[in-house]
């Protein structure tokens, strides 16, 4: 066990809709990265924010949006959904700014149909 | 375009022997590495890392080698054991630019057989 909590742990929705995953890090980590798994590619980052504000941008699609609140958890939105979206959502969380180890949560499996 | 690429999906390795995964990059501004270790059902463990000051990582069963004029780094499990199954990720940053930004390669699914 992480520590790092993410829920829900498996979402089924519909094209075109939106959904929120949230995560809560590790008790003291600062930092929240947000990664896709899809079938067919390894593990993508997509954002990372430290103490509230965001630090990294990736390949994230604009219909993504995140943010990280004053207790640290994160919230990944992603809207007008597509097919393609189907994927697993890793959060993951470290204690400062830069840390080579990364704790990464049990992941979300959103599917899309 | 990928950066990071594990172009073995698969290893198979006898309880005991040797398993050595291996990893390519493209970006020679990456300067420093990570495995990582996923479990099915589980979010990825980090298990060792790398500076592309130094060549070679040891740490108990686990070492990592670094040739960065080949842009190709291995991760050697000895002896391998069964618990080791999992799919092995290789990752890369760079530092000075992207900190904490990782760039994984697609993954290497390991079974020892006992």
């Amino acid at each position: 066990d992480s520590g790092v909590t993410q829920t829900p742990k498996h979402l089924i929705t519909a094209t075109g809709q939106r959904v929120t995953l949230r995560c809560s890090p590790r008790s003291g980590d600062l930092s929240v990265y947000w990664y896709q798994q899809s079938l067919d590619q390894g593990l993508q980052f997509l954002i990372h924010y430290y103490n509230g504000e965001e630090r990294a941008k990736g390949n994230i699609l604009e219909r993504f949006s995140a943010q990280q609140f004053p207790d640290l958890h994160s919230e990944l939105n992603l809207s007008s959904l597509e097919l393609g979206d189907s994927a697993l959502y890793f959060c993951a969380s470290s204690p400062g700014l830069w840390s080579d180890e990364q704790f990464f949560g049990p992941g979300t499996r959103l599917t899309v149909l | 375009d990928q950066q990071v690429k594990q172009n073995s999906p698969s290893l198979s390795v006898q309880e005991g022997r040797i398993s050595i995964l291996n990893c390519d990059y493209t970006n020679s501004m990456f300067d420093y590495f990570l495995w990582y270790k996923k479990y099915p059902a589980e979010g990825p463990t980090f298990l060792i890392s790398i500076s592309s000051i130094k060549d070679k990582n040891e740490d108990g069963r686990f070492t990592v080698f670094l040739n960065k004029s080949a842009k190709h780094l291995s991760l050697h499990i000895v002896p391998s054991q069964p618990g080791d199954s999992a799919v092995y990720f290789c990752a890369a940053t760079d530092l000075n630019n992207a900190g904490n930004m990782l760039t994984f390669g697609g993954g290497t699914r390991l079974m020892v057989k006992p």
